[in-house]
């Protein structure tokens, strides 16, 4: 049963429009959220996270938004580059040990 | 030029040997891990390890051991237990503290023949 699910396996935008990657958790012990961003054959690389004590964290053209109530939480990338183009992983950590569950992720693909 | 590297980047294997995959980190973490990736699936948790000489299993643990005698290094053998090894593995770090992302290695795929 999966506790972190990425429900959009891909999802194609043009260049300079918005990307929004959505992820949904159902652990409500999950405490601290992460974004990464991998491309093939490479390790995942750190993009942005949220405790669950804030609804909101931007960094530069990634804002990640939180709604713990919907257990729900999304990536935004305004505006998007072509160099965005990768699999985006979600990842939750729960608040009793220091372990991550992480998500099967979304294929983003930016098109000039 | 502190970062996690993971030896070899491919790795090729007969049925039923056992094989070690390295990673080393440089970064003083305190905490390291080991994931395997599928296609088309997210990281699944093999081991971890918090502090040295002491490691958990994962929810994948069977057919896998590691050791860890060494604050930097965290080799994982796939023994010829494993059913399915072959796979992208992925090796992890991050400092003790809660709020604090992981730090991945370039990764190592394994390919049994």
């Amino acid at each position: 049963d999966q506790q972190v699910k990425q429900n959009s396996p891909s999802l194609s935008v043009q260049e300079g429009r918005i990307s929004i990657l959505n992820c949904d958790y159902t652990n409500s012990m999950f405490d601290y959220f992460l974004w990464y961003k991998k491309y093939p054959a490479e390790g995942p690389t750190f993009l942005i996270s949220i405790s669950s004590i804030k609804d909101k964290n931007e960094d530069g053209r990634f804002t990640v938004f939180l709604n713990k109530s919907a257990k729900h939480l999304s990536l935004h990338i305004v505006p998007s580059q072509p160099g965005d183009s990768a699999v985006y992983f979600c990842a939750a950590r729960d608040n009793y040990g220091q372990n991550f569950v992480f998500g099967p992720g979304t294929r983003l693909s930016v098109l000039p | 030029d502190g970062g996690i590297t993971q030896s070899p980047k491919y790795l090729f294997r007969k049925e039923g040997q056992n094989v070690t995959l390295s990673c080393e980190q440089n970064l003083n973490h305190d905490a390291m891990y080991w994931y395997r990736q599928d296609p088309g699936q997210g990281l699944r948790l093999i081991y971890y390890s918090q502090i040295v000489n002491d490691f958990q299993k994962g929810d994948i643990a069977e057919g896998y051991s590691v050791s860890r005698e060494k604050k930097e290094s965290f080799p994982l053998t796939v023994t010829s237990a494993q059913k399915n090894p072959t796979a992208f593995y992925l090796c992890a770090s991050r400092w003790g503290s809660s709020y604090n992302e992981q730090f991945f290695g370039p990764g190592t795929r394994l390919t049994v023949l």
